[in-house]
């Protein structure tokens, strides 16, 4: 156990529509990150926040947006969802800004299908 | 730039032989380097990592890998495979300057009886 939750781990939903996904970072972790991780593109860099604030941008469409509140949980926000939006999400945690040092600490994901 | 190029998307050994998961980095600073495992419908965890000290590093469950900086290769091995280590293996490159990573496409080790 990673100490890192993500919710809902499963999610079936239609096209056009709005889902929200949730991660609580690793207790002390200030750092979570959100990738995606499709059969096709492999595992895609989305979007890092450090205590409450945007600390690196990736492949992150315009519809999708992200936020870290003051209690350091993260929600990953999809809207106008598009088939291709089907894929795994994971949010990852670690203790600092900076990686390069550390690890990252992997929730188990979850499992978006747009029909 | 930095890049991860991972040479094989798919090995197959039997258990009790050797395992070798090959990877290069490309970067134009001194690297970190890591190796991740992903298990079926699992996070991904850290197997371990490289950030200049000792040239070969162990992690968990037998696993090494060498940094060669001649070659540009951080290839992962390990003696002897067991049936758990069938898995997804990712190798990821960060530069220390950018503080980016980036993942390799992976590679899906399938582990025969």
């Amino acid at each position: 156990d990673s100490g890192v939750t993500q919710t809902p781990k499963h999610l079936i939903t239609a096209t056009g529509q709005r889902v929200t996904l949730r991660c609580s970072p690793r207790s002390g972790d200030l750092s979570v990150y959100w990738y995606q991780q499709s059969l096709d593109q492999g595992l895609q860099f989305l979007i890092q926040y450090y205590n409450g604030e945007e600390r690196a941008k990736g492949n992150i469409l315009e519809r999708f947006s992200a936020q870290q509140f003051p209690d350091l949980h993260s929600e990953l926000n999809l809207s106008s969802l598009e088939l291709g939006d089907s894929a795994l999400y994971f949010c990852a945690s670690s203790l600092h800004g900076t990686v390069n040092t550390g690890e990252l600490f992997f929730g188990e994901g979850s499992r978006l299908t747009v029909l | 730039a930095q890049s991860v190029t991972q040479l094989d998307s798919h090995v197959s050994v039997s258990e009790g032989t050797p395992v070798l998961l090959r990877c290069n980095y490309s970067s134009s600073y001194s690297p970190s380097l890591f190796w991740y495992v992903q298990h079926p419908n699992k996070g991904l965890q850290l197997l371990l990592k490289y950030t200049s000290a000792a040239t070969l590093v162990k992690g968990i469950n037998g696993f090494e890998a060498e940094f060669k900086k001649s070659e540009t290769s951080f290839h992962l091995t390990k003696p002897s495979a067991h049936m758990s280590d069938a898995a997804e293996y990712f190798c990821v490159v960060s530069d220390r300057r950018d503080d980016k990573i980036i993942f390799g496409k992976g590679t899906r080790l399938h582990i025969l009886p």
